[in-house]
């Protein structure tokens, strides 16, 4: 099948710190960047999106960047809470094709 | 309901025996993804319905794995003669739209192959 990481990634960060969350993407063709939250034993949860044609986006707490130069995003996390320790996914799509998730990444939060 | 609702939402079953997973969509969701999450990996993209279309069926892995979308809502994941590696949590999400970016999972059908 498409995509996915094999080894998950680990970010660990104080509790109050911001995060910052990266991601390489692979087709330069996609219309939408995506981020997702996976609690453990939940299937995932839309965080935040973002469109190719900006570069910034802000949320309630995140931030997603969107380099297109060099395929990038990622995703800030501002002020960060145990209650937001999960697998962070992000995705991409085409507007009329499928979400395709790239590589997770863990991120812990120490208290 | 609610939300998209998936069952059983653990199977244990023989090698070589055949399942059926199903997901119920959020009523009006025209699309309908099923991935396929190992343990501490990422989302693998299995089969995407969209409306009446053709469905995307790219990333079944192999001949043994089919789906249905029936009335373009309830969708049925059949993976005959399952193998070990089969084992993994089967996901299903929906979204509104052809061009909708917010999926909806569901809690996923953890199977386990013996």
């Amino acid at each position: 099948g498409e995509s996915v990481g094999l080894h998950l990634p680990t970010l660990s960060v104080q509790e109050g710190d911001n995060s910052i969350i990266n991601c390489a993407y692979s087709n330069s063709a996609s219309d939408y960047f995506i981020w997702y939250k996976q609690e453990s034993g939940k299937g995932p949860q839309f965080i935040i999106d973002i469109r190719s044609n900006m570069d910034k986006r802000q949320g309630q707490r995140v931030t997603v960047l969107l380099n297109k130069t060099v395929k990038h995003l990622s995703l800030q996390i501002a002020a960060t809470q145990p209650g937001d320790s999960a697998v962070y996914f992000c995705a991409e799509k085409t507007s009329y094709d499928k979400v395709i998730f790239g590589p997770g990444t863990s991120l812990s939060v120490i208290p | 309901g609610a939300g998209v609702s998936q069952s059983p939402s653990n199977k244990v079953t023989e090698k070589g025996k055949d399942v059926e997973l199903r997901c119920d969509p959020i009523s009006g969701h025209t699309a309908l993804y099923w991935y396929r999450q190992s343990l501490g990996q990422g989302l693998e993209f299995l089969i995407y319905f969209q409306g009446n279309s053709a469905p995307d069926k790219s990333g079944l892995p192999s001949d043994r794995f089919s789906a249905e979308r029936t009335g373009g809502s309830v969708s049925t994941l059949t993976i005959q003669r399952t193998q070990q590696e089969d084992s993994a949590v089967y996901l299903c999400a929906s979204s509104l739209a052809r061009a909708g970016t917010e999926a909806f999972f569901g809690q996923g059908t953890r199977l386990t192959v013996v």
